[in-house]
């Protein structure tokens, strides 16, 4: 059973451009959420998708935006990159199916990204 | 808005022995869920342990058992026996539970996280 999977795993970019990072959900999970976690920090939420919408969101500028293909899998694009948007990007999935108490979140491995 | 606090950053423990992480939170639901999560120096955060509020019982994994306090709004985290691998970056969690409507409330607000270390 493949867990969370991330892509790329580092990324360098320079300021002022965009990035896109990518989440494959755990096996059965259908709610994806993103995280960013500066160095000796706690992860802080971004947003959560599910049906390929967005389902709540934490508190980051519209430069920060997802979103959630049909087959479940999440993509996070941030524009106009700041030397403060270098972190740990984290994935998470969960099972949002009512009834069930499997909405326990399980992350990914991460994307370190590196604003120069 | 819920908070999440570890008040010990740093702690350390000898191999075998018996170590405790605490973790307060303030809330105003009376319907949530907590978790302790592991974050080794690989980076992957790795679930630990998660507690339903409305449960009275201790949750316990192996060698990882809770201290749920509601009214104090206390959860901390006691690991017995530590190993070598135990040592990691351990965060605290909080989550809203589900609405009348059964959708979950997906964010989870973390402390700053402890840094345990284990010396043989």
């Amino acid at each position: 059973d493949a867990g969370v999977t991330q892509s790329p795993t580092h990324l360098i970019k320079t300021r002022g451009q965009q990035v896109t990072l990518r989440c494959s959900p755990k096996s059965g999970h259908d709610t994806v959420s993103w995280y960013q976690q500066a160095l000796g920090q706690g992860p802080q939420f971004i947003f959560q998708y599910y049906e390929e919408e967005e389902r709540q969101r934490g508190n980051f500028p519209d430069r920060f935006s997802g979103h959630q293909f049909p087959n479940y899998s999440s993509e996070l694009n941030v524009n106009a990159l700041l030397l403060g948007d270098s972190a740990l990007y984290l994935c998470a999935s969960s099972s949002n199916d009512r009834g069930r108490s499997t909405d326990t979140q399980y992350f990914g491995p991460g994307t370190r990204l590196t604003v120069l | 808005a819920q908070t999440v606090t570890q008040s010990q950053p740093e702690m350390s423990v000898q191999e075998a022995e018996t170590v405790t992480l605490s973790c307060t939170y303030d809330t105003s639901e009376s319907d949530y869920y907590l978790f302790w999560y592991k974050q080794p120096p690989s980076r992957q955060m790795i679930l630990v342990i998660r507690q339903e509020a409305y449960k009275q019982q201790n949750a316990t994994e192996n060698r990882f058992s809770v201290n749920f306090q509601k009214a104090a709004k206390s959860f901390s985290l006691k690991i017995s026996d530590s190993q070598l691998g135990d040592a990691a970056m351990y965060f605290c969690a909080y989550r809203r539970g589900r609405n009348a409507g059964g959708t979950s409330y997906g964010k989870l607000t973390f402390g700053q996280g402890t840094i345990l270390t284990v010396h043989p």
